[in-house]
């Protein structure tokens, strides 16, 4: 089945600096990946979908320019956390379409102290 | 947007137990599925299934599209199946999910 590979599973950095997420299809290829973001306790929310060789289209809201995604492959999507701060402590979670419906990394748990 | 909410939010049983969690959506949608969140946060897909209904074990789901409803069954329930279980929707076969409201299960001994 399809697998989505999502790194760091964790990560902890200092307020001011910034962060890389990758997300990988293993076995597909994934025109489109999705950025999610979960608060403790609460459900999943869609930052922004990521376009295979175009500009990521970003939910209202959400920062484009703190939030930097690449799509620079069929197989890799990165999601930079810029100048991050505390209040941008979450799990981030990628997913992509294959064959069944919605593959979801296993998520990053970002620490900002 | 379309609106996902789940019912009940959060659920207490004891082992052996059985249960139904509902997932009412506010639009017609060409994509359901339903996930099981274990405590380290993976999202572990259980069914895709925007119509009909689908068994695996102990598990099995019915969407009802026209009315736009979906219900997951857990029979036999065990403590590994606490967590957190979302449906999620799209109104097309690529589109974005929109997840809902979750429900909390919790299975004791």
């Amino acid at each position: 089945g399809a697998v989505v590979s999502q790194h760091p599973s964790w990560v902890i950095c200092k307020s001011g600096t910034s962060v890389k997420i990758e997300c990988r299809s293993l076995d597909f290829q994934a025109t489109t990946m999705f950025w999610y973001r979960q608060f403790p306790k609460q459900s999943l929310m869609l930052m922004a979908t990521s376009n295979e060789g175009s500009k990521a289209t970003y939910e209202q809201g959400v920062e484009k320019d703190k939030f930097l995604i690449n799509h620079a492959s069929l197989t890799l999507s990165t999601l930079t956390v810029t100048s991050a701060h505390p209040e941008d402590s979450s799990f981030y979670i990628c997913s992509a379409r294959g064959q069944g419906g919605y593959t979801f990394g296993s998520g990053t748990r970002l620490t900002v102290v | 947007g379309i609106q996902v909410e789940q019912s009940p939010p959060d659920l207490i049983l004891q082992e052996g137990a059985n249960s139904t969690l509902r997932c009412n959506f506010s639009d017609s949608v060409n994509n359901l599925q339903w996930f099981h969140q274990n405590p380290w946060g993976q999202l572990i897909n259980l069914f895709y299934i925007p119509s009909g209904t689908k068994q695996n074990g102990r598990l099995s789901a019915t969407t009802v599209a026209t009315e736009r409803y979906s219900l997951l069954y857990i029979s036999s329930s065990q403590t590994t199946d606490s967590g957190v279980y979302f449906c999620a929707v799209s109104p097309g076969t690529a589109s974005k999910l929109t997840f809902g409201t979750g429900t909390r299960l919790q299975v004791t001994l």
